[in-house]
Protein backbone atom coordinates (compact mmCIF):
# COMPACT_ATOMS: atom_id res chain seq x y z
CA UNK A 1 0.00 0.00 0.00
CA UNK A 2 1.08 3.37 -0.71
CA UNK A 3 1.87 6.10 2.33
CA UNK A 4 3.71 9.25 2.71
CA UNK A 5 5.20 10.52 5.88
CA UNK A 6 5.37 14.28 6.72
CA UNK A 7 7.62 13.75 9.89
CA UNK A 8 6.88 17.32 11.23
CA UNK A 9 3.71 19.24 12.25
CA UNK A 10 5.45 22.55 13.10
CA UNK A 11 8.66 24.23 10.84
CA UNK A 12 8.77 27.58 11.97
CA UNK A 13 11.27 29.88 9.83
CA UNK A 14 12.28 33.34 10.30
CA UNK A 15 11.10 35.75 6.82
CA UNK A 16 14.00 36.01 3.91
CA UNK A 17 15.70 32.42 5.36
CA UNK A 18 15.31 29.33 3.02
CA UNK A 19 12.51 26.90 3.94
CA UNK A 20 11.98 22.94 4.05
CA UNK A 21 9.05 20.77 4.77
CA UNK A 22 10.06 17.29 4.80
CA UNK A 23 7.80 14.46 2.93
CA UNK A 24 9.05 10.71 2.20
CA UNK A 25 7.20 8.06 0.95
CA UNK A 26 6.49 4.77 0.57
CA UNK A 27 5.38 3.22 -2.83
CA UNK A 28 6.13 -0.29 -4.54
CA UNK A 29 6.61 1.24 -8.01
CA UNK A 30 7.63 4.44 -9.53
CA UNK A 31 5.45 7.01 -7.46
CA UNK A 32 3.82 10.08 -8.66
CA UNK A 33 4.41 12.86 -6.22
CA UNK A 34 2.06 15.85 -5.20
CA UNK A 35 2.84 19.13 -2.65
CA UNK A 36 -0.77 21.16 -1.65
CA UNK A 37 -0.90 24.07 -0.01
CA UNK A 38 -4.14 24.87 2.34
CA UNK A 39 -4.65 28.30 3.56
CA UNK A 40 -7.11 29.18 6.71
CA UNK A 41 -10.77 28.29 5.58
CA UNK A 42 -9.68 27.48 2.12
CA UNK A 43 -9.47 24.63 0.07
CA UNK A 44 -6.03 23.16 -1.09
CA UNK A 45 -3.75 24.26 -3.65
CA UNK A 46 -1.80 22.43 -6.01
CA UNK A 47 1.97 23.55 -5.93
CA UNK A 48 4.09 20.91 -8.09
CA UNK A 49 3.91 17.62 -8.86
CA UNK A 50 6.63 14.39 -9.63
CA UNK A 51 5.66 12.52 -12.44
CA UNK A 52 9.14 11.35 -14.49
CA UNK A 53 12.31 13.27 -15.43
CA UNK A 54 14.00 16.05 -13.68
CA UNK A 55 14.41 15.20 -10.08
CA UNK A 56 13.74 19.13 -9.11
CA UNK A 57 10.67 20.17 -9.74
CA UNK A 58 9.75 23.95 -9.97
CA UNK A 59 6.29 25.03 -9.18
CA UNK A 60 4.14 27.75 -8.13
CA UNK A 61 5.35 30.92 -5.84
CA UNK A 62 8.22 30.40 -6.06
CA UNK A 63 8.57 26.74 -4.25
CA UNK A 64 10.61 23.78 -5.64
CA UNK A 65 10.75 20.12 -4.57
CA UNK A 66 13.60 17.61 -5.11
CA UNK A 67 12.92 13.93 -5.75
CA UNK A 68 15.34 11.85 -3.93
CA UNK A 69 15.04 7.95 -4.79
CA UNK A 70 16.89 6.21 -2.71
CA UNK A 71 15.95 8.12 0.16
CA UNK A 72 12.51 8.02 -0.92
CA UNK A 73 11.73 11.83 -0.37
CA UNK A 74 10.13 14.51 -1.75
CA UNK A 75 11.02 17.42 0.24
CA UNK A 76 9.46 21.01 -0.29
CA UNK A 77 12.06 23.70 -0.46
CA UNK A 78 11.67 27.70 -0.74
CA UNK A 79 14.78 29.62 -1.14
CA UNK A 80 13.41 32.93 0.84
CA UNK A 81 10.39 32.42 3.09
CA UNK A 82 7.80 35.05 2.90
CA UNK A 83 5.15 35.68 6.08
CA UNK A 84 2.57 34.70 3.32
CA UNK A 85 3.94 31.57 3.09
CA UNK A 86 2.70 30.57 6.18
CA UNK A 87 -0.25 27.97 5.86
CA UNK A 88 -0.91 24.17 6.12
CA UNK A 89 1.15 22.22 3.57
CA UNK A 90 0.29 18.66 2.36
CA UNK A 91 2.57 15.95 -0.04
CA UNK A 92 0.82 13.21 -1.62
CA UNK A 93 1.54 10.14 -3.52
CA UNK A 94 0.21 8.20 -5.77
CA UNK A 95 1.19 4.74 -7.08
CA UNK A 96 0.92 4.16 -11.15
CA UNK A 97 1.26 0.61 -11.30
CA UNK A 98 -2.03 0.18 -9.47
CA UNK A 99 -4.59 0.94 -12.05
CA UNK A 100 -7.53 0.31 -9.24
CA UNK A 101 -5.50 2.68 -6.89
CA UNK A 102 -7.05 5.91 -8.78
CA UNK A 103 -6.64 7.82 -5.77
CA UNK A 104 -3.92 10.25 -3.76
CA UNK A 105 -2.84 9.71 -0.49
CA UNK A 106 -1.91 12.89 1.61
CA UNK A 107 0.35 12.99 4.17
CA UNK A 108 -1.17 14.14 7.89
CA UNK A 109 0.32 17.84 7.23
CA UNK A 110 3.19 20.33 8.04
CA UNK A 111 1.89 23.85 9.55
CA UNK A 112 4.42 26.14 8.12
CA UNK A 113 4.76 29.63 10.14
CA UNK A 114 7.23 32.29 9.11
CA UNK A 115 8.09 34.62 11.16
CA UNK A 116 8.38 38.33 10.44
CA UNK B 1 -10.12 31.07 -6.88
CA UNK B 2 -9.83 27.09 -8.04
CA UNK B 3 -13.44 26.95 -10.25
CA UNK B 4 -14.70 24.72 -8.33
CA UNK B 5 -17.90 25.60 -6.27
CA UNK B 6 -19.16 23.64 -3.40
CA UNK B 7 -22.03 24.41 -1.21
CA UNK B 8 -23.56 25.07 1.25
CA UNK B 9 -20.19 26.25 3.21
CA UNK B 10 -21.52 25.80 6.36
CA UNK B 11 -23.96 22.66 7.61
CA UNK B 12 -24.95 22.50 11.19
CA UNK B 13 -27.10 19.48 12.02
CA UNK B 14 -28.12 16.96 14.31
CA UNK B 15 -27.16 13.34 15.08
CA UNK B 16 -29.46 10.80 12.95
CA UNK B 17 -29.89 13.48 10.22
CA UNK B 18 -29.06 12.82 6.66
CA UNK B 19 -27.83 15.97 4.64
CA UNK B 20 -26.55 16.78 1.13
CA UNK B 21 -23.24 18.24 -0.25
CA UNK B 22 -23.15 19.22 -3.73
CA UNK B 23 -19.69 20.27 -6.06
CA UNK B 24 -19.89 21.75 -9.11
CA UNK B 25 -16.48 20.80 -10.88
CA UNK B 26 -14.32 23.19 -12.90
CA UNK B 27 -15.69 23.42 -16.37
CA UNK B 28 -14.48 21.13 -18.88
CA UNK B 29 -14.02 18.76 -16.16
CA UNK B 30 -15.16 15.27 -16.04
CA UNK B 31 -13.43 13.62 -13.10
CA UNK B 32 -15.01 14.69 -9.00
CA UNK B 33 -13.21 13.67 -5.67
CA UNK B 34 -14.72 13.55 -2.65
CA UNK B 35 -12.25 14.11 0.47
CA UNK B 36 -12.92 13.91 4.77
CA UNK B 37 -10.68 16.36 6.33
CA UNK B 38 -10.58 16.02 10.24
CA UNK B 39 -8.25 16.91 12.89
CA UNK B 40 -8.02 13.48 14.16
CA UNK B 41 -8.13 11.43 10.74
CA UNK B 42 -6.53 13.88 8.42
CA UNK B 43 -7.12 14.19 4.54
CA UNK B 44 -8.91 11.19 3.58
CA UNK B 45 -10.15 10.47 0.51
CA UNK B 46 -13.60 9.10 -0.21
CA UNK B 47 -14.39 8.46 -3.55
CA UNK B 48 -13.85 9.18 -7.14
CA UNK B 49 -16.56 9.42 -10.09
CA UNK B 50 -15.63 9.81 -13.96
CA UNK B 51 -18.08 11.32 -16.29
CA UNK B 52 -20.87 9.95 -14.26
CA UNK B 53 -19.07 6.40 -12.85
CA UNK B 54 -17.80 5.38 -10.10
CA UNK B 55 -13.96 4.91 -10.53
CA UNK B 56 -12.47 4.16 -7.44
CA UNK B 57 -13.50 3.96 -3.91
CA UNK B 58 -11.20 4.82 -0.46
CA UNK B 59 -12.28 4.84 3.08
CA UNK B 60 -16.18 5.83 2.29
CA UNK B 61 -18.54 4.59 4.83
CA UNK B 62 -21.45 3.01 4.05
CA UNK B 63 -23.80 5.46 5.76
CA UNK B 64 -22.32 7.75 2.65
CA UNK B 65 -23.18 7.81 -0.65
CA UNK B 66 -22.07 9.81 -3.62
CA UNK B 67 -23.44 10.77 -7.73
CA UNK B 68 -22.37 12.62 -10.33
CA UNK B 69 -25.19 13.86 -12.23
CA UNK B 70 -25.52 14.21 -16.32
CA UNK B 71 -24.23 17.92 -16.25
CA UNK B 72 -20.94 16.70 -14.22
CA UNK B 73 -21.87 18.11 -11.06
CA UNK B 74 -21.95 15.61 -7.98
CA UNK B 75 -23.29 15.27 -4.30
CA UNK B 76 -22.11 13.23 -1.64
CA UNK B 77 -24.99 11.93 0.60
CA UNK B 78 -24.26 11.18 4.18
CA UNK B 79 -26.90 9.81 6.49
CA UNK B 80 -27.14 8.24 10.11
CA UNK B 81 -24.93 11.16 11.05
CA UNK B 82 -22.69 10.63 14.34
CA UNK B 83 -20.97 13.71 15.46
CA UNK B 84 -17.75 11.91 14.11
CA UNK B 85 -18.66 13.00 10.91
CA UNK B 86 -18.35 16.64 11.90
CA UNK B 87 -15.61 17.69 9.16
CA UNK B 88 -14.94 19.68 6.33
CA UNK B 89 -15.71 17.73 2.95
CA UNK B 90 -13.91 18.84 0.09
CA UNK B 91 -14.56 17.87 -3.32
CA UNK B 92 -11.59 18.34 -6.20
CA UNK B 93 -12.03 18.07 -9.88
CA UNK B 94 -9.74 17.27 -12.36
CA UNK B 95 -9.85 16.65 -16.47
CA UNK B 96 -9.39 13.50 -16.66
CA UNK B 97 -9.34 9.90 -14.62
CA UNK B 98 -5.07 9.79 -14.26
CA UNK B 99 -4.86 12.40 -11.03
CA UNK B 100 -2.17 14.10 -12.49
CA UNK B 101 -3.57 17.50 -11.01
CA UNK B 102 -6.76 18.19 -8.87
CA UNK B 103 -8.68 21.41 -7.94
CA UNK B 104 -9.86 21.60 -4.76
CA UNK B 105 -13.05 23.00 -3.78
CA UNK B 106 -13.78 25.51 -0.69
CA UNK B 107 -15.29 22.82 1.19
CA UNK B 108 -18.16 22.52 3.35
CA UNK B 109 -17.96 22.30 7.01
CA UNK B 110 -20.67 20.03 8.74
CA UNK B 111 -21.31 20.10 11.98
CA UNK B 112 -22.98 17.11 13.63
CA UNK B 113 -24.80 18.08 17.40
Amino acid sequence: AQSVAQPEDQVNVAEGNPLTVKCTYSVSGNPYLFWYVQYPNRGLQFLLKYITGDNLVKGSYGFEAEFNKSQTSFHLKKPSALVSDSALYFCAVRDPTKGSARQLTFGSGTQLTVLP
Amino acid sequence: DSGVTQTPKHLITATGQRVTLRCSPRSGDLSVYWYQQSLDQGLQFLIQYYNGEERAKGNILERFSAQQFPDLHSELNLSSLELGDSALYFCASAPSATLLEQYFGPGTRLTVT
